[in-house]
């Protein structure tokens, strides 16, 4: 199964400021995903991180708000723009691996706590 | 669009059973899949039908009806470090994520 890392674990941010989350997965894979999760909420996509082209967005997330790298098949970052207090969340990572016992299983990496003030 | 549908608490005693149930309205559907999360962790993968049926894993076994678009999560002989958030979680044809459900938080009592 994948292992996944994200940088930093948590952090807390000033209004205004901006915060670049790292991932990184122990294998390459194809499709990297980025969610958001409120306190006490279901995961939200924010946007799917292919590899060589353009992420793309979700309704009600957008490109200068959420801007994605996706340099290579390993590693993925999500920066968080010109935050607000709505922007806390936990933003989680995660890739679709496939196996022979579990078809297209969905790993998450641990998550990066933010909290805007 | 997608839409899943599941309760939003479940309280159970230990040693109990409990079944927590997911309805889903989606277009190509392709699986159901749950996941656990405790409060602070990542969510973690349990378990996935892509045909109708029972799929047993431990104490844990999930069911699908594809004909009625639902399927439930079965946990036996709870156990208090059961006490997590579990969300159905749907997969759609071709290369796309998974669409969560707004989860179901599972208090085993004593």
């Amino acid at each position: 199964s994948a292992v996944i890392s994200q940088k930093p674990s948590r952090d807390i941010c000033q209004r205004g400021t901006s915060l670049t989350i790292q991932c990184q997965v122990d294998s390459q894979v194809t499709m990297m995903f980025w969610y958001r999760q409120q306190p006490g909420q279901s995961l939200t996509l924010i946007a799917t991180a292919n590899q060589g082209s353009e992420a793309t967005y979700e309704s009600g997330f957008v490109i200068d708000k959420f801007p994605i790298s996706r340099p290579n098949l390993t590693f993925s970052t999500l920066t968080v723009s010109n935050m607000s207090p709505e922007d806390s969340s936990i933003y989680l990572c995660s890739v679709e691996q496939g196996s022979r016992y579990r078809n297209n299983e969905q790993f998450f990496g641990p998550g990066t706590r933010l909290t805007v003030l | 669009g997608q839409s899943l549908e599941q309760p939003s608490e479940v309280t159970a005693v230990e040693g109990a059973i409990v079944q927590i149930n997911c309805t889903y309205q989606t277009s190509g559907f392709y699986g159901l899949s749950w996941y656990q999360q405790h409060d602070g962790g990542a969510p973690t993968f349990l378990s996935y039908n892509a045909l109708d049926g029972l799929e047993e894993t431990g104490r844990f076994s999930s069911f699908l009806s594809r004909s009625d678009s639902y399927g439930y999560l079965l946990l036996q002989e709870l156990q208090m470090k059961d006490s997590a958030s579990y969300f159905c979680a749907v997969k759609l044809r071709g290369n796309t994520p998974l669409v969560f459900g707004k989860g179901t938080r599972l208090s085993v009592i004593a």
